[in-house]
């Protein structure tokens, strides 16, 4: 099965760290997007890749963040300083741009973070 | 921006159908996803609708009224399995990113 893989799948680690997660996406999406999801709400958007240019990032991502995805496959999520409010669960996704908006999204099983 | 509304948490008895509304308000319409939700695993995808009215896809259809800013996921002959969060999603016109409801926590009981 070629899904959407995300790495780590969990990750624990002390505030003011710095943590980075990695997701590759299915190989012929062209699309890919970062969410962040907490416990009883649904995945807020961060930001959003068309090949390897970044399109798009939410008011959320503060200057902590920064995503890449050098090479229009994988990509990478990194939080600098990390505080305890970036305790979320991370989801990646990917999709084909082939008629515009309407193609699902194929989600990874998302990297949880925890701060201590 | 967006304001998506669906109920917090439902129950239903296993073999029952159960309706999950979702209404919403947003800057032009682009189209809208429902996706499901099983604790600690990802979104998968259910259904998509752009156009009034129904698209039935097995067990699960869904339902859309644009002028009424509404859609509502219909789940029929519940099983056990079914229980999980269910996500309505809105992608406003001109973009690509659809916006999340809360979702709705499915409870389905013997």
């Amino acid at each position: 099965d070629t899904g959407v893989s995300q790495d780590p799948r969990h990750k624990i680690t002390k505030r003011g760290q710095n943590v980075t997660f990695r997701c590759d996406p299915i190989s012929e999406h062209n699309r890919l997007y970062w969410y962040r999801q907490t416990l009883g709400q649904g995945p807020e958007f961060l930001t959003y890749f068309q090949n390897e240019a970044q399109l798009e990032k939410s008011r959320l991502l503060s200057d902590r963040f920064s995503a890449e995805r050098p090479k229009g496959s994988f990509s990478t999520l990194e939080i600098q300083r990390t505080e305890q409010g970036d305790s979320a669960m991370y989801l990646c996704a990917s999709s084909l741009a082939q008629t515009g908006p309407t193609e699902p999204q194929h989600f990874g099983d998302g990297t949880r973070l925890s701060i201590l | 921006g967006q304001n998506i509304d669906q109920p917090t948490e439902m129950t239903a008895t296993e073999g029952a159908i159960v309706q999950i509304n979702c209404t919403y308000q947003t800057s032009g319409f682009n189209g809208l996803f429902w996706y499901q939700q099983h604790a600690g695993e990802a979104p998968t995808f259910l259904s998509y609708n752009v156009l009034d009215g129904l698209e039935e896809k097995g067990r699960f259809s869904s339902f859309l009224s644009r002028s009424k800013g509404y859609s509502y996921l219909l789940l029929k002959e519940l099983q056990m399995k079914d229980s999980a969060s269910y996500l309505c999603a809105v992608t406003p016109r001109g973009s690509y990113i659809p916006t999340f409801g809360r979702g709705t926590s499915l409870i389905v009981h013997p």
